[in-house]
């Protein structure tokens, strides 16, 4: 079945140490994204990427870094200059066509816990 | 960042009624709207995508308007199940998505 899957669904590190959240895709999808979640907000962006090997900052990328090595794959690093770090992840993906997008397909989640 | 408002930030209905939220957005430069459902435990899922201005969508119950010139859209819920309640997410989309903070429905039997 295609999808976006994202692991683990919760993480509990401590502070001053760096995490990684995974995403991975298989619906062929150009355009990936990070998004944090807390509670009474919004979905904030965090980074995204439209193509390999190329990723723009969003609205609160500081205290985090990505890459997109591969298409299928976007993982996210939180760091330990991420100065408040416990919140939930969403990762999605859509097809980018021109200069907007098709729906998006979004995975589970990772809830992240820094203690 | 893009202001994108909705309103009302939470609504409690009972079953049977019919209900409608707004989400505002800036009208310049506009490619699409999004509206997705976001259930208790679930990732968000696709509503609609309209594009037109004027465009109209609609699948079973829910329903959706366009205006693209005045910068609002309209999604309308005929007849509310508590299988609705759920947060109704809108995304004027240009090069990226830019989500509002949604409306929490709750549908009371």
């Amino acid at each position: 079945d295609g999808g976006i899957t994202q692991s683990p669904k919760y993480l509990f590190r401590k502070e001053g140490q760096n995490v990684t959240l995974s995403c991975e895709q298989n619906l062929n999808h150009d355009a990936m994204y990070w998004y944090r979640q807390d509670p009474g907000q919004g979905l904030r962006l965090i980074y995204y990427s439209q193509i390999v090997n190329d990723f723009q900052k969003g609205d609160i990328a500081e205290g985090y870094s990505v890459s997109r090595e591969k298409k299928e794959s976007f993982p996210l690093t939180v760091t330990s200059a991420q100065k408040n770090p416990t919140a939930f992840y969403l990762c999605a993906s859509s097809i980018f066509r021109g200069r907007t997008n098709t729906e998006a397909f979004f995975g589970q989640g990772t809830r992240l816990t820094v203690v | 960042i893009l202001n994108v408002e909705q309103s009302p930030q939470s609504l409690h209905v009972q079953e049977g009624d019919s209900t409608n939220f707004t989400c505002s957005f800036p009208s310049s430069n506009f490619y699409a709207l999004h509206w997705y459902r976001w259930e208790t435990a679930k990732s968000p899922e696709a509503l609609f995508v309209m594009t037109l201005n004027g465009d109209e969508k609609k699948k079973g119950r829910i329903s959706a308007t366009l205006n693209t010139k005045e910068g609002y859209s309209y999604l309308y819920i005929k007849g509310s199940q508590p299988e609705d309640s759920a947060t109704y997410l809108c995304a004027p989309s240009w090069n990226q998505f830019y989500f509002g903070t949604g409306t929490s429905l709750t549908v009371i039997p």
